[in-house]
């Protein structure tokens, strides 16, 4: 069965380092997601991509997260400078073709903790 | 603004005994309707959704959810929990009008042996 790809499963970082995840989607899949989990809460979505295009980064905190899919396969997340209240598990998505009745298949997802 | 609320924070079912996991949404337009199960350090894996048609929806590991239209509810249940089933449950809603997927708080699930 495809799965969604993520690495690294943990990172630990020092506040104002700078740190970076991939998402490799289910192959064939259109669209690709990055979400925020904070401990106790649903995911909330940082980044949408239609192919290499974004179609949603509205909650996305430009002045420190950037997010590429440059071929419109894999995809980076970088931060920098980290902060204490990154620290989550960040989420990669990845469903066919993004409609509202899509089903989105997530990773394992990468549990970041910033000291 | 489309929304989900999941009212209970934890449920505590017997090995055996039922398990329902409530969930109601606030949409406007169509509503789209999922459920995941998230273990420990782990993404979330897609048991179920509802777009139209019958009601009673089947998805994997023995869950089955319940659309009613007019409570705006979407609640999970398995006949007889396992042990295994211990996790973390998300309901989420997208609609005609919002793509995106919103999520509830989650409920923790425990089923003791």
């Amino acid at each position: 069965e495809a799965e969604v790809a993520q690495s690294p499963r943990y990172k630990i970082t020092e506040k104002s380092q700078a740190v970076a995840f991939w998402c490799d989607p289910i192959s064939g899949h259109a669209t690709l997601y990055w979400y925020r989990q904070i401990l106790g809460q649903g995911p909330e979505l940082l980044v949408q991509f239609q192919d290499e295009s974004v179609v949603d980064d509205s909650q996305l905190p430009k002045d420190r997260f950037s997010a590429e899919r440059l071929k419109g396969v894999d995809s980076t997340l970088k931060i920098q400078p980290a902060e204490l209240g990154d620290s989550a598990m960040y989420l990669c998505a990845s469903s066919f073709s993004g409609g509202e009745t899509d089903t989105q298949y997530f990773g394992p997802g990468t549990r970041l903790t910033v000291l | 603004a489309q929304s989900v609320a999941q009212p209970e924070d934890q449920v505590n079912v017997a090995e055996g005994n039922p398990l329902t996991v409530k969930c109601t949404y606030s949409v406007s337009g169509n509503p789209y309707l999922f459920w995941y199960v998230q273990y420990p350090n782990r993404g979330l894996q897609f048991l179920l959704k509802y777009i139209t048609g019958d009601n009673l929806v089947k998805g994997s590991y023995g869950f089955e959810a319940e659309f009613n239209k007019s409570q705006t509810s979407f609640h999970l249940k398995k006949p007889s929990a396992l042990v295994s089933d211990s996790a973390l449950y998300f309901c989420a809603v997208r609609s005609s009008n919002d793509y995106k997927l919103s999520f509830g708080a989650g409920t923790t699930v425990t089923v003791r042996a």
